[in-house]
């Protein structure tokens, strides 16, 4: 069964590092999104990539956080200058009709 | 704004039993409900979605949905200790980012 799967599992950088975290959504979805969970607390959604382009961003999704789809397969979240709030896992979700969630990449700042 | 809230539990459940899992959200306009499973550490899991009102049966699983009191909710037959997971409510209005809720702890008692 197809699967969204994420690299890395575990990123840990220093405050104000940039980091990239890349994800390859199921093959033939359209809709792609990142979400953040802060340990014990709910998901919330960053951001939402279709045809392109960011179709929704939320407030989190500051000027620090850039998306990207560099090829037909890779979707990536930078975080330019991490800070230590940034700290979370990340998880990236692809929807044809219901969205199915990558495994996660747990960043740590130090 | 769109809030969707669940009691936080723990919901306990002895073996075997049915577990009923709540979620009530504020957004009328709302389309699309949908339960995730989240185990300790783990990216959410989708197990059940439903977009229209009444019963929807997934094995052990049921979804209810009722968008006049604006309340969605889970059922699972024969508890299993793997079923011991958060649970999460969320909703979207299709193809778009989803809402959670903070879920539900559930444990399963042998």
């Amino acid at each position: 069964e197809p699967e969204v799967t994420q690299t890395p599992s575990h990123q840990v950088t220093q405050m104000g590092q940039e980091v990239i975290l890349r994800c390859v959504p199921i093959s033939n979805h359209l809709y792609f999104y990142w979400y953040r969970q802060i340990l014990g607390q709910k998901v919330e959604f960053l951001v939402s990539f279709y045809n392109n382009e960011i179709s929704e961003k939320s407030e989190i999704f500051d000027d620090q956080f850039s998306v990207e789809r560099p090829d037909g397969s890779n979707f990536t979240l930078k975080i330019r200058s991490t800070k230590l709030e940034d700290s979370a896992m990340y998880f990236c979700a692809s929807e044809e009709d219901e969205q199915y969630f990558g495994p996660g990449t747990r960043l740590t700042v130090t | 704004q769109k809030e969707v809230e669940q009691n936080s539990g723990p919901l306990s459940v002895p073996e075997g039993a049915i577990a009923s899992l709540n979620c009530t959200y504020s957004d009328r306009g709302s389309q699309s409900f949908f339960w995730y499973r989240q185990y300790s550490g783990k990216s959410p899991e989708l197990i059940m979605f439903i977009y229209s009102n009444g019963d929807k049966e997934d094995g052990r699983f049921t979804a209810q949905l009722n968008k006049a009191s604006q309340y969605v909710s889970l059922l699972i037959r024969d508890s299993q200790p793997s079923d011991s997971a958060t649970y999460l409510c969320a909703l979207n209005f299709g193809n778009e980012k989803l809402t959670f809720g903070t879920g539900t702890r559930l444990t399963i008692i042998p």
